[in-house]
């Protein structure tokens, strides 16, 4: 595709239930991040992946959050037990960027709505 | 903690004239400052950057301002049209991870 795509667009989860969201990043782009974004905030880095290699996931809130890469392209985020403050938009970024020029040249995808009632 | 913050949360202009969006940030270690305009339902998407050694950069219609004295950014969009109203956010490039404010609503008026 031409873009970052993510899926699903919208997500409802009932509280304690386990949800997987999943982001497919241009084509060759070694970078990969995962933002959180509450209502009417500014995105919150939560991980960033080089290749499969997952080199800082300091913004992820608690150890129910985790995020894998396997194969160095698709990754998914996936949240255990659900609680209502993780609703939010999830927004996965990638980028060709090498260096100080890995955010520079990111490009977001449109995010995935999750919501835990 | 340290923060990238906007002054104000909402801005409405006519189409036509030129808008300002002001920024504020603490953390004077920042190598980057970034715009991005996130229009509802989609992400951010990067309008221009401006590297910490500099204090202006124009682009198509855009100019960023950086005042590291005041700690101060600002987005001038000249001949604000329809298309332009979004969420705009600056960001920060700091330890290798975007930090972002908390956005200003611009609103143009037909």
């Amino acid at each position: 595709g031409a873009g970052v795509s993510q899926s699903p667009r919208y997500k409802v989860a009932k509280r304690g239930q386990d949800v997987a969201l999943r982001c497919d990043p241009i084509s060759g782009h070694v970078s990969l991040f995962w933002y959180q974004q509450a209502l009417g905030q500014g995105p919150e880095f939560l991980t960033y992946f080089q290749n499969e290699a997952q080199l800082d996931k300091s913004g992820l809130p608690s150890d129910r959050f985790f995020a894998e890469r396997p194969e160095g392209s698709v990754s998914t985020l996936k949240i255990q037990r659900t609680q209502q403050e993780d609703s939010a938009v999830y927004l996965c970024a990638s980028s060709s960027g090498r260096g100080e020029r890995i955010n520079t040249e990111a490009f977001f995808g449109q995010g995935t709505r999750l919501t835990v009632v | 903690g340290e923060s990238v913050g906007l002054h104000l949360p909402t801005l409405s202009v006519q189409e036509g004239d030129n808008s300002i969006i002001n920024c504020a940030y603490s953390n004077s270690a920042s190598d980057y400052f970034i715009w991005y305009k996130q229009e509802s339902g989609k992400g951010p998407q990067f309008i221009i950057d401006i590297r910490s050694n500099m204090d202006k950069r124009q682009g198509q219609r855009v100019t960023v301002l950086l005042n590291k004295t005041v700690k101060h950014l600002s987005l001038q969009i000249a001949a604000t049209q329809p298309g332009d109203s979004a969420v705009y956010f600056c960001a920060e490039i700091r330890g290798g991870k975007l930090i972002f404010g908390q956005g200003t609503e611009l609103s143009v008026k037909p």
